[in-house]
């Protein structure tokens, strides 16, 4: 079965900073992977996906993920971040074979500090 | 309507009552999901309907908790003898079949905010 662990709860960054978020998943056969945010009092809207092609996606709101396949990461970056950033990020993995089951990590919440 | 339906929003009830918490998904779309996410915490998955396929029930955390759907409808999630541990919010979310022509990307819903007293 499939699993994801995200290193880090809580990731505090002044504005204007680069940023990543850590993501690492466990699966035995080939997956999708993929970055949900969570606005405060929002809910959950897809930030990007990774499907197949090319290893690095772009998402919304200037961000971007690399997939590689050798140390099953799916880390989330941004080389500049606002204060409009702060939510709290959740990596999500599918295998091929489960149908589309998508299960999520624990989250990591960002703060962006002015 | 155009987006993922959940009903009630807030819900507070007494240890030891049944709740149901209701999800219409969008049209169309043939996976739906529940998840629980507590204060402070991830997405923990519950259950997950595919079509016409046997739902994925593997994430229920006792047999307190079930749910149904109706065909690629509206789904309840029922919690019988509620605890206290059962508090959190509760999320929908639906799909399309992830398929070549569809990323599978989940909508989801605004949750329902279960309080077990």
């Amino acid at each position: 079965a499939q699993s994801v662990t995200q290193l880090d709860s809580q990731v505090p960054v002044f504005e204007e900073a680069p940023v990543e978020l850590r993501c690492n998943y466990s699966s035995s056969v080939s997956v999708y992977l993929f970055w949900y945010v969570q606005y405060p009092n929002q809910g959950l809207q897809l930030l990007l996906k990774y499907l197949s092609g090319s290893t690095l996606v772009k998402g919304i709101n200037g961000f971007e993920a690399e997939f590689n396949k050798s140390q099953t990461s799916f880390h989330l970056r941004k080389p500049s971040v606002h204060i409009s950033d702060t939510a709290e990020y959740f990596c999500a993995v599918s295998d091929h074979n489960q149908g589309g089951k998508l299960i999520f990590g624990q989250g990591t919440e960002l703060s962006v500090k002015p | 309507g155009a987006g993922v339906s959940q009903s009630p929003s807030n819900k507070v009830t007494e240890k030891g009552k049944d709740v149901e918490l209701r999800c219409d998904p969008i049209s169309g779309h043939t996976a739906l999901y529940w998840y629980r996410q507590r204060l402070g915490q991830g997405l923990e998955f519950l259950i997950y309907f595919q079509g016409n396929s046997a739902p994925d029930k593997s994430g229920l955390p006792s047999d307190r908790f079930s749910a149904e759907r109706t065909g690629e409808s509206v789904s309840t999630l029922t919690i019988q003898r509620t605890q206290q541990e059962d508090s959190a919010v509760y999320l929908c979310a639906s799909s399309q079949a992830l398929t070549s022509a569809s990323t599978g990307e989940l909508f989801f819903g605004e949750g329902s905010r279960l309080t077990v007293l």
